[in-house]
């Protein structure tokens, strides 16, 4: 089993529409959790890390549900830009531990 | 402020020669990371420097591979008797807390 599981889609989906990824992770012991996103041939990039309380940044929303090691994160009212692969990810600890990645869900924004 | 810095971002190597990869990470992060993302896989993770020690390499997949770090910045990951297996895209990131910045990567092609 996949340390990191998430669908790899594609979520083919028009501009305005709301999006939902889901991810679980197999390590109980797992403290912190980010999704990232990555374009085409570019790097990754943090797109915001996921607290247990849930976080809002703009129209980005991300759940955590340690019972179930499931996360979540929700795109609100998608744009063209918003088309990537986006990266479930986990580390052990907080601070200075290496990060365990999903091999990515990929989004398509539609005219 | 300047962000994570690679060099060189494209290598293309005869299998059997060795490689040296560069990192230049954020100033002020203590720790820095490599990844390797190989043609359709995930992340994976390979090394974790705290200051110019190496806590964590259980990533590095043979002896092939070794890395180090110096004056508490710039690291440089060495493959020696690069094989064709090894064509992939190497990562660093840096980070101060949890967070990990990526830098553009270093796509190496062992041919």
């Amino acid at each position: 089993r996949k340390e990191v599981e998430q669908d790899p889609g594609p979520f083919n989906v028009p501009e305005g529409a709301t999006v939902a990824f889901n991810c679980t992770y197999s390590n109980s012991a797992s403290q912190s959790f980010f999704w990232y996103r990555q374009d085409c041939r570019k790097e990754p990039k943090l797109l915001m890390s996921v607290y247990s309380s849930g976080n809002e940044d703009g129209r980005f929303t991300a759940q955590l549900n340690r019972a179930s090691q499931y996360i979540s994160l929700l795109i609100r009212d998608s744009k063209l830009s918003d088309s990537a692969t986006y990266l479930c990810v986990v580390s052990l600890t907080g601070g200075g531990n290496k990060l365990t990645f999903g091999t990515g869900t990929q989004l398509k924004v539609e005219l | 402020g300047a962000g994570v810095s690679q060099s060189p971002s494209n290598k293309v190597t005869e299998k059997g020669k060795d490689v040296e990869l560069r990192c230049d990470p954020i100033s002020g992060h203590t720790a820095l990371y490599w990844y390797r993302q190989s043609l359709g896989q995930g992340l994976e993770f390979l090394i974790y420097f705290q200051g110019n020690s190496a806590p964590d390499k259980s990533g590095l997949p043979s002896d092939r591979f070794s890395a180090e770090r110096t004056g508490g910045s710039v690291s440089t990951l060495t493959i020696q008797r690069t094989q064709q297996e090894d064509s992939a895209v190497y990562l660093c990131a840096s980070s101060r807390l949890d967070e990990q910045y990526f830098g553009p990567g270093t796509r190496l092609t062992v041919t």
